[in-house]
């Protein structure tokens, strides 16, 4: 089964409020990562995280990772319209595979003009 | 520099065919991985090359294979198509191992088996 789950499976906001979404991991991790994909496109790298670290920032993307609760969270603040898309967290497995990303089921997040 | 690129973008195949995909990494990078995205199982892992060595292979029959060249360039081959190999096939390229570093995808191969 998929090492990540997202929460919540869909999002509905206005422009300008703020989206947090979440994800659960079930085993040891070196780095979480975020990914961005717009409707049957490629994926976007937004944001790496590694297992030291608890929060992160780039622009208006904050990551926050609690790795004895194996979960992180994504917000994106003062949303656009261009926001619109799926989120996805990736992990690699620690004791086991470190050389492929596992993906979660993702948030599908739609931001209304 | 120039993205990563999958060839075809779309392709229409009948059951029981054969189909290859190509993905050209990012100029330098040596990790290149395939993915499958369906709307029942989302992303899942297929393998991962690294100077043209098979690093890791996902949970998929033999029918799903996959080669690298010494250019970087990737290939994957599915055999004996079936109707649930529809999917979007993405390709990622890394400049090292995949999850310590940014990956970059392609804008993928929409797979249809009919």
């Amino acid at each position: 089964s998929q090492q990540g789950e997202e929460d919540p499976q869909a999002l509905s906001i206005q422009e300008g409020e703020n989206a947090t979404m979440n994800c659960s991991y079930k085993t040891s991790i070196n780095n979480l990562q975020w990914y961005r994909q717009n409707s049957g496109r490629g994926l976007v790298h937004l944001i790496l995280i590694r297992s030291n670290e608890r929060e992160k920032h780039s622009g208006r993307l904050r990551v926050t990772l609690d790795t004895s609760k194996k979960s992180s969270s994504l917000l994106i603040t003062a949303s656009r319209a261009a926001d619109t898309a799926s989120y996805f967290c990736a992990t690699d497995a620690k004791y086991e595979d470190t050389d492929k990303l596992i993906f979660g089921t993702g948030t599908r997040l739609q931001v209304f003009p | 520099k120039a993205g990563v690129t999958q060839t075809p973008r779309y392709l229409i195949k009948t059951r029981g065919q054969q189909v290859t995909l190509s993905c050209s990494p990012i100029s330098g990078h040596r990790s290149v991985s395939w993915y499958q995205q369906t709307p029942g199982q989302g992303l899942q892992f297929l393998f991962e090359y690294f100077s043209e060595t098979q690093r890791n292979k996902g949970n998929f029959p033999g029918r799903f294979s996959g080669r690298q060249f010494s250019n970087s360039r990737s290939e994957m081959n599915v055999s004996t198509l079936e109707l649930g190999d529809s999917a979007l096939y993405l390709c990622a390229s890394s400049s090292g191992t995949p999850s310590f570093t940014e990956a970059f995808f392609g804008q993928g191969t929409r797979l249809t088996v009919v």
